[in-house]
Order: structure tokens, then sequence, then C-alpha cells
């Protein structure tokens, strides 16, 4: 099993719809969250940071359920440029202090 | 936000040459710096982590001979593909973070292409 699995996608929604992405990670240890968004050929750029209570930035909400041991991220009304792979990033830290990314799941908003 | 600069943005290089490509994290003193490659269509794969000061962790798979990490400082760290092949030819891109739970500041990437 993947440490961090993300559905690949392709998601295609119209704009103006709602879209939710899951991630889920196997290490308990993990201790921080993110979701990055990465454009074709360009790096990746932070999107937001996950907290356990949960947090929104405009249309973004990104929530932690460390239980089940998945984030998410809900995109509302979305615009074509929200159209890019959005990778989940979970940091493990400890004697081997890890970074693991998820595969990303790919975005196309359709006009 | 913090910025990390990476250099060269591409690079053209014949079989068999050695190609340096350079990381700074310039208004941060970075802990920990990764080095990535991503092919076409594909993920960022972690290729290494480098701590200053101590030999870089490589991930399996990753030669360590063929892909060299220094870590010289809190703020530069470099990868050395040696002996460049096709086969090597991707983007590479770094990231830098202060401390263990802190996010990830990405370079702009290294396009590399081996003739």
């Amino acid at each position: 099993r993947k440490e961090v699995e993300q559905d690949p996608g392709p998601f295609n929604v119209p704009e103006g719809a709602t879209v939710a992405f899951n991630c889920t990670y196997s290490n308990s240890a993990s201790q921080s969250f993110f979701w990055y968004r990465q454009d074709c050929r360009k790096e990746p750029k932070l999107l937001m940071s996950v907290y356990s209570s949960g947090n929104e930035d405009g249309r973004f909400t990104a929530q932690l359920n460390r239980a089940s041991q998945y984030i998410s991220l809900l995109i509302r009304d979305s615009k074509l440029s929200d159209s890019a792979t959005y990778l989940c990033v979970v940091n493990r830290a400890g004697g081997y202090q890890k970074v693991t990314f998820g595969t990303g799941t790919k975005l196309q908003v359709i006009p | 936000g913090a910025v990390v600069s990476q250099h060269p943005s591409w690079v053209i290089c014949k079989s068999g040459t050695s190609v340096k490509i350079e990381c700074r994290s310039l208004d941060f003193q970075a802990t920990t710096m990764f080095w990535y490659r991503q092919f076409p269509k594909q993920s960022l794969m972690l290729m290494a982590t480098s701590n200053e000061g101590s030999k870089a962790t490589y991930e399996q798979g990753v030669e360590k001979d063929k892909f060299l990490i220094n870590h010289a400082s809190l703020t530069l760290s470099t990868l050395t593909v040696t002996s460049a092949h096709p086969e090597d030819s991707s983007f590479y891109i770094c990231s830098a973070r202060r401390g263990v739970t802190e996010k990830l500041f990405f370079g702009s990437g290294t396009q590399l292409s081996v003739l």
C-alpha cells in the first residue's frame, strides 16, 4: 500500500460545479498536511495547509480526519483557472524526517 | 513568502557530461532540502532528502553515485547528474523547508535534456 494515496482522476467538471478530492495516508505518525497545486511543467505551489479543525480559504475548504487518516479538499464554484493537478502532501517527523507526495489528482474545469 | 531559487531553468547537454543544479533558499535557512524528478504526465518522485552537514538520504532505486547531492550550507543544496544519459532527461525540482512540520517551498525547476 502506498504511503499517500490519491485518485489520479481526471475529474472533468463544468464551471461553477463543486468538486471534492480525498487523500488517504497510512502512517499514523504523520504530523502535518498540505494541499499543493501544480500546473503543467511548473513547480508545485502551496494551496493551503490542513488543520485538524478544518480550514477555509475563499472557495477552498480543507479538512483532516486523523481517526480515518484522510484529508480532503473541496472546491466550490469551480473556475477554468482551477484546472491543474492537486497534490496531497504529508509530513512525518522522526529520526528520518520524510515528506511524502500523493500522485496528484488532475482537475479539468470545462466551460 | 519564502523564496527558493533554482538554477539553471533548463539545460541541454551531450551524453556523458555532468550537470550541476543549484537550489538556494533566499530568505530563510533550510534545515532540509528535497530533490525530485518528474517525467512528462507523471507525478513528482522524491529522489533524496538532504539535511545540512550530513549525507543525503536517497530513495530506493536512486543511484547515489549518479546523483550527487551536496548540502554544504543552510541555504544551498546542489544536485549533480554525473555522466548524464538520454534517459536522465527529466524535470528536476528542489524544495526546502525551515522545520520538520513546516510547508515546503519549491524552486522553479530545471528541465534537463540529454542528447
